[in-house]
């Protein structure tokens, strides 16, 4: 069974752009989650969905946003980078919607914003 | 609202000494408690999960954590690291947010063993 793959697995952008990145679950998970790594930072979650719905949103402004289609695959999409968007993103599934529900993490995607 | 609290950012220790990663956690409802860990250049993997019944939660590669709910604490230990422990542990906290789960992660351990 493929784990959860995220691509690309590096990018280089410059300020102002937009970026996309992608997430495909592992087959049969339906909850998608995205998070933003960063030295110091720890983990700081930036949005939920399941089955195509965002149910929950960290503090993060407006530049990010989500989506996820009907075969449980998400988007990420940051508009006008800035320089703190540099960061590790990592994408996680998990099989359904319970709270001890166990994340399954892809590689991430590793966004630099020069 | 939930927090995760790692205090010690980095943890030298040497190689086949025992080790102790500290998480302290607050929540206003019940919550589950992990640890991930994140070896170099790779995604999170889970080591251990409480959900309930015994405090004492025996995971993979020989890590055990204990849920201690009076002092709000997860601590995990092992009792006899190795060069392959060397890497970034994560606590988290799960609980329902607006009806749905939100998991919550700690800033993360980078436990560096030395041989």
């Amino acid at each position: 069974k493929a784990g959860v793959t995220q691509t690309p697995r590096y990018l280089i952008k410059t300020r102002g752009q937009q970026v996309t990145l992608s997430c495909s679950p592992i087959s049969g998970h339906r909850s998608v989650s995205w998070y933003q790594q960063t030295p110091g930072q720890g983990l700081q979650f930036l949005f939920e969905y399941f089955s195509e719905t965002q149910r929950n949103k960290g503090n993060f402004p407006g530049r990010f946003s989500g989506r996820q289609f009907s075969n449980s695959r998400s988007e990420m999409n940051v508009s006008t980078l800035e320089l703190g968007d540099s960061a590790l993103y990592l994408c996680a599934s998990s099989l359904g919607a319970g709270t001890n529900e166990k994340l399954f993490f892809g590689s991430g995607t590793q966004l630099s914003v020069l | 609202a939930q927090s995760v609290t790692q205090l010690d950012s980095q943890v030298p220790v040497f190689e086949e000494a025992p080790v102790e990663l500290r998480c302290n956690y607050s929540s206003s409802v019940s919550v589950y408690l992990f640890w991930y860990v994140q070896y170099p250049n790779q995604g999170l993997q889970l080591l251990l999960k409480y959900l309930s019944g015994s405090t004492l939660v025996k995971g993979i590669n020989g890590f055990e954590a204990e849920f201690n709910k009076s002092q709000t604490s997860f601590h995990l230990r092992k009792p006899s690291v190795h060069i392959s422990d060397t890497a970034e542990y994560f606590c988290a906290v799960s609980a329902l947010s607006g009806g749905y789960q939100k998991v919550t992660f700690g800033t993360g351990t980078k436990l560096q063993v030395i041989p």
